[in-house]
């Protein structure tokens, strides 16, 4: 039973290149969500998707780009990546929005 | 804009005794509250939830207390154990057509044997 499984769990990038970070659930949730965690700070939302081929913006979305073209698939698209994007990714799904989410165990990012 | 807040960042208890989390919220729409729990190097973990329509809800050692007037929740845990040293996270959503989970930013919670 893997629940949310996100790849890589750690990565360094260098200012200017891009990278995909993966997730993909196995409970047939509709909605998924991509969370950045800053130190001392709580989860900020980047990019939601109520369900396959439907995405939207979160709170901090700018850097950041998604698809959705399967249930299980949510992956997070880093372009031209920058050190403000240096943080811990989480993605996360429900089975209904704004309720109990179930989160990947994270993806430490760090751009140099 | 924090709209949850967790103004204490770190928490020591006794094991045995009992560990009151406290949550603050601005937004008056949040109708729907959760409290997440997180070990390092793993993803946050639900732990329990209240809607707005009660003011306690209780699972086993964990209750959660709700007043609305004063946009304040507590999380209690008692007894407390050491396996509950985490950090833990006070989120909320206004339930009708929400998308996203507002999280506050946590409070590291220590429990010594």
């Amino acid at each position: 039973n893997a629940g949310v499984t996100q790849t890589p769990k750690f990565r360094i990038l260098k200012i200017g290149q891009s990278m995909t970070l993966q997730c993909t659930q196995d409970m047939n949730h509709n909605y998924m969500y991509w969370y950045r965690q800053d130190p001392g700070m709580g989860l900020k939302l980047i990019y939601y998707s109520v369900g396959a081929g439907i995405t939207d913006k979160g709170e901090v979305p700018n850097g950041y780009n998604v698809s959705r073209s399967t249930t299980e698939d949510f992956p997070l698209r880093l372009e031209l990546a920058a050190p403000s994007q240096t943080s811990v990714y989480f993605c996360a799904s429900s089975f209904r929005g704004g309720l109990e989410a179930f989160f990947g165990q994270g993806t430490r990012l760090t751009v140099v | 804009d924090q709209q949850v807040k967790q103004n204490s960042p770190s928490l020591s208890v006794q094991e045995g005794r009992i560990s009151i989390l406290n949550c603050d919220y601005t937004n008056s729409m949040f109708d729907y509250f959760l409290w997440y729990k997180k070990y390092p190097a793993e993803g946050p973990t639900f732990l329990i939830s209240i809607s707005s329509i009660k003011d306690k809800n209780e699972d086993g050692r964990f209750t959660v207390f709700l007043n609305k007037s004063a946009k304040h929740l507590s999380l209690h845990i008692v007894p407390s154990q050491p396996g509950d040293s985490a950090v833990y996270f006070c989120a909320a959503s206004a339930k009708t057509g929400a998308n996203n989970l507002f999280f506050g930013t946590g409070t590291r919670l220590t429990v010594i044997p």
